[in-house]
């Protein structure tokens, strides 16, 4: 069966530092998303990105953040200079559609640890 | 922002009971769908629900769309110690947007 696939399944960084976080998506979904979990909380959205570009946005996806699909498989999200409180599991989603079909499937996420 | 509230919080129960725990909003959805995590891994997608007043059944689960479209419930009949995990639900507002509003979990535990 398909499945959204993240790498690394840990990352830790030094505070101030550039990570990358990185997704392949289930291959014939149009449709890509970014959430995170801080330990012990609910799933919060990040970004949505669909034709090479960011459709919506939170707003703790400010300034600091971008994402990036740069060829026909890969999806990114990089964190520009972490911050202690960037600590948190990352989760990729792809869907098929929008809207009224919007089922969306998770990777297993990236643990990011910022010291 | 919108919340959506999930209850109970928790619940503790023996292998072989039901199981029945909702969400609720005080925002009109879309879509619910309901997801299951185990520790360390990523939302799973159980069920998912596109019209108000919906039921619809994943082998023990079922699940469905309130009619006001504020609400959503998911049964799991005769638990087993697999059903072990945090269970979230998620929605979303409106067609314009694919952005997924996730409750704030039940975390269920199966005993033998």
């Amino acid at each position: 069966e398909p499945e959204v696939t993240q790498t690394p399944s840990h990352q830790v960084t030094q505070m101030g530092q550039e990570v990358i976080l990185r997704c392949v998506p289930i291959s014939n979904h149009l449709y890509f998303y970014w959430y995170r979990q801080i330990l012990g909380q609910k799933v919060e959205f990040l970004v949505s990105f669909y034709n090479n570009e960011i459709s919506e946005k939170s707003e703790i996806f400010d300034d600091q953040f971008s994402v990036e699909r740069p060829d026909g498989s890969n999806f990114t999200l990089k964190i520009r200079s972490t911050k202690l409180e960037d600590s948190a599991m990352y989760f990729c989603a792809s869907s098929g559609g929008r809207g009224a079909i919007n089922e969306q499937f998770f990777g297993p996420g990236t643990r990011l640890t910022v010291l | 922002g919108q919340q959506l509230n999930q209850s109970p919080q928790s619940m503790f129960i023996q292998e072989g009971e039901d199981v029945s725990m909702n969400c609720t909003s005080s925002s009109i959805f879309n879509t619910w769908l309901w997801y299951k995590q185990d520790p360390g891994e990523g939302p799973v997608l159980l069920i998912a629900l596109y019209k108000a007043g919906e039921l619809t059944s994943n082998g023990r689960l079922t699940a469905q769309f309130g009619i006001t479209r504020k609400d959503s419930f998911l049964n799991i009949s005769a638990s087993i110690p697999s059903d072990v995990g945090i269970y979230f639900c998620a929605g979303q507002l409106t067609d314009n947007t694919d952005k997924l509003i996730f409750g704030t979990g039940t975390r269920l535990q199966v005993f033998p």
